[in-house]
């Protein structure tokens, strides 16, 4: 069973905006560092952002071409983890995958990822 | 900053073994730590080294990783190969500035 479920992908147009959600089910949500990991079509994985937890701050860090445009936030009581993304680029779409990641850096679960489509 | 680089792809025939390469390209590769990723066409990337030399449970004893210092890089050999191993393969790693790095990415393919 996969337990990170992404949604809220679909087709929107440059300079306009999109929040994705990841529900999170069968992992301890609370305790758990969250990433953004996307892939655009026929390319390589490309890091997009992290959030840390509650005790650790919770603060953010953004891949460089995302920063001042995405953000990152979670909800630990519905074991959520958002992607807002405002002032989307053609080159923004991707598959974005949710996914946990331990102190050593290691990506352990993955979502299956929901498709963004940034087009006129 | 740092950068992952690994060949575009390499081919063997079945039962052969295979060797990708993930060069750092500046900073110790032994630095921080090394995970390998597979990716089977239209799935999401799965484990298969972690911690540079580390195999999670259910993945092949024929998958071993290694770093190699004095190339500044780190290795995903599979041995044996099968054809259930055709895939895209990733290194990662990470820094404190740098955070999150994937590899070029790999194509397996068996002939």
């Amino acid at each position: 069973e996969v337990p990170l479920a992404e949604s809220g992908g679909g087709l929107v147009k440059p300079g306009g905006s999109l929040r994705l959600s990841c529900a999170a089910s069968g992992i301890t949500f609370n305790n758990a560092w969250l990433t953004w990991v996307r892939q655009a079509p026929g390319k390589g994985l490309e890091w997009v952002g992290r959030i840390k937890t509650k005790t650790a701050g919770g603060t953010t860090d953004y891949a460089a071409p995302v920063t001042n445009r995405f953000t990152i936030s979670r909800d630990d009581s519905k074991h959520t983890l958002y992607l807002q993304m405002n002032n989307l680029k053609t080159e923004d779409t991707a598959l974005y995958y949710c996914t946990t990641v331990n102190w050593k850096g290691h990506f352990d679960y993955w979502g299956q990822g929901t498709l963004v489509t940034v087009s006129s | 900053n740092f950068m992952l680089t690994q060949p575009h792809s390499v081919s063997e025939s079945p039962g052969k073994t295979v060797t990708i390469s993930c060069t750092r390209s500046s900073g110790s590769i032994a630095s921080s730590y090394v995970q390998w990723y597979q990716q089977r066409p239209d799935s999401a990337p799965t484990t298969v080294i972690y911690e540079a030399s580390q195999r999670p449970s259910g993945v092949p004893d024929r998958f071993s990783g290694s770093i190699d210092r004095s190339s500044n890089s780190a290795s995903l050999t599979i041995a044996g190969l099968k054809t259930e191993d055709e895939a895209d393969y990733y290194c990662q790693s990470y820094d404190d500035t740098t955070l999150f790095v994937f590899g070029t990415g790999t194509k397996v393919t068996v002939l």
